[in-house]
């Protein structure tokens, strides 16, 4: 089993709703991340927490609102969607910031449907 | 641009036979190339990497290896299972910025 745990592992949402998706690491890692994969496609960067702070956001629309409370947590806020956000949402962290020095370990991702 | 281009998109082959996958990489800054391997339902596990000090990594039936020079790495299963089968993704750094940049996977099918 991973040592990301996101909840919740499914969500469904109107396009008006407001709802936060959540991660969790307790392997003292100091890079958090958010991806995000559509069926049958790798997986995309949205945005890089660095020792808590927000260090990469790769021009993500601002329906979609990171937070890091602290070094073991990560939320995803999101409000007003659309259906095309419907996707896989996956959390990942690493030991240290920058995928040139250590891996990435990945969470098993919430799935959500925005009707 | 900066991109990891994978191949094949998918393969098929018969328990305990070998399957290799193949990624090439534009970014010459690149010195780190692991491989995910994702099953259904679940996020991309990390099965091995290798930086680009050395040219070949073995763990047990997997193997990776790189050639810096023609900025592609290699995926090689021997003596595959069924429960093999699954997505696997190769991906590099690429940019100045901290990013992993995932090829477009591979659908791997062992059949019995």
């Amino acid at each position: 089993d991973t040592e990301v745990t996101q909840t919740p592992k499914h969500l469904v949402m109107g396009m008006t709703n407001k709802k936060s998706l959540k991660c969790e690491q307790h392997m003292g890692h100091r890079a958090m991340y958010w991806y995000k994969q559509k069926a049958k496609k790798p997986p995309e960067l949205m945005f890089v927490y660095s020792y808590e702070k927000l260090s990469i956001n790769e021009s993500v629309p601002s329906r979609f609102s990171p937070e890091c409370p602290n070094s073991s947590l990560l939320n995803l806020h999101l409000h007003a969607l659309q259906p095309e956000d419907s996707a896989l949402y996956l959390c990942a962290s690493s030991q240290e910031p920058g995928p040139r020095s250590s891996p990435l370990h990945f969470g098993n991702g919430t799935r959500l449907t925005v009707t | 641009g900066e991109n990891v281009e994978q191949h094949p998109s998918t393969l098929s082959v018969q328990e305990g036979d070998s399957a290799v996958i193949k990624c090439t990489y534009s970014d010459s800054a690149s010195n780190y190339f692991p491989w995910y391997k994702q099953e259904l339902g679940k996020g991309p596990q990390l099965i091995i990497d290798i930086r680009s000090n050395v040219g070949e990594k073995k763990d047990q039936r997997i193997a990776v290896t790189l050639n810096k020079t023609a900025k592609h790495f290699s995926l090689h299963i021997t003596e595959t299972q069924p429960e093999d089968s699954a997505v696997y993704f190769c991906a590099a750094p690429t940019g100045t910025a901290s990013k992993l940049t995932f090829g477009t996977g591979t659908r791997l099918q062992v059949t019995l």
